[in-house]
């Protein structure tokens, strides 16, 4: 059965630290993995997906088969990164689209001043 | 940017109520929605998938005479929560897919609290 873990609830730095926040997965296939975050009293929305291999707000994410993981790394986190981040998987071997989405426990990041 | 829109945001109600949350694809059409749980402090769980023109698909566990879904519509899909009880309170979200297609797009939430 397919999972994502993630080690941490949470994970508080001093802005301008850099920042890990871990994502580890078990899929049997070629797994396509998202980083979505929510901040305080916003809707759950996209942060990054592997495929597109891009950075958004300075986050990047490297999927790294061996280890099965996907962690989301930042160099100088921001204040305004404070948010829950939730890893996540899509279930099943269908299109993306008709797929619902696995997701991790979620990781919430403090950033302090 | 496609918008999902969820209504209403927050119900607080007696115990024996049935209590209707709607999700709405604003600008897209939406074959397929989703239906999740969050508890607090929780990872979100899919409850169903919505499926336009037929019968929803639910996850294990979840009780299909319990939580109705219709999707009657290409931008609507509906949860009614029958007979509502205090286990029922949770945070429910939806999402669909533009065009079927790439990543999810999450409406805002609905916070239902059974009293």
């Amino acid at each position: 059965a397919q999972r994502v873990t993630q080690p941490e609830k949470l994970l508080s730095v001093f802005k301008g630290a850099p920042v890990e926040l871990k994502c580890n997965y078990s899929y049997s296939g070629s797994p396509e993995l998202f980083w979505y975050v929510q901040y305080s009293r916003q809707r759950l929305q996209l942060l990054l997906r592997h495929i597109s291999r891009e950075s958004i707000k300075g986050f990047t994410a490297d999927l790294n088969k061996g280890e099965t993981s996907f962690h989301l790394k930042k160099p100088f986190a921001q204040e305004e990164d404070s948010a829950m981040y939730y890893c996540a998987l899509p279930r099943g071997a269908m299109d993306t689209g008709r797929r619902a989405l696995t997701f991790g426990s979620g990781t919430r990041l403090q950033v302090q001043p | 940017g496609a918008v999902v829109s969820q209504h209403p945001s927050r119900v607080i109600c007696k115990s024996g109520t049935s209590v209707k949350i709607e999700c709405r694809s604003l600008d897209f059409q939406a074959t397929t929605m989703f239906w999740y749980r969050q508890f607090p402090k929780k990872s979100l769980m899919l409850m169903a998938t919505s499926n336009e023109g037929s019968k929803a698909t639910y996850e294990q566990g979840v009780e299909k005479d319990k939580f109705l879904i219709n999707h009657a519509s290409l931008t609507l899909s509906t949860l009614t929560v029958t007979s509502a009880h205090p286990e029922d309170s949770s945070f429910y979200i939806c999402s669909a897919v533009p065009g079927g297609r790439g990543p999810q797009h999450f409406g805002d939430g609905t916070r239902l609290s059974i009293l």
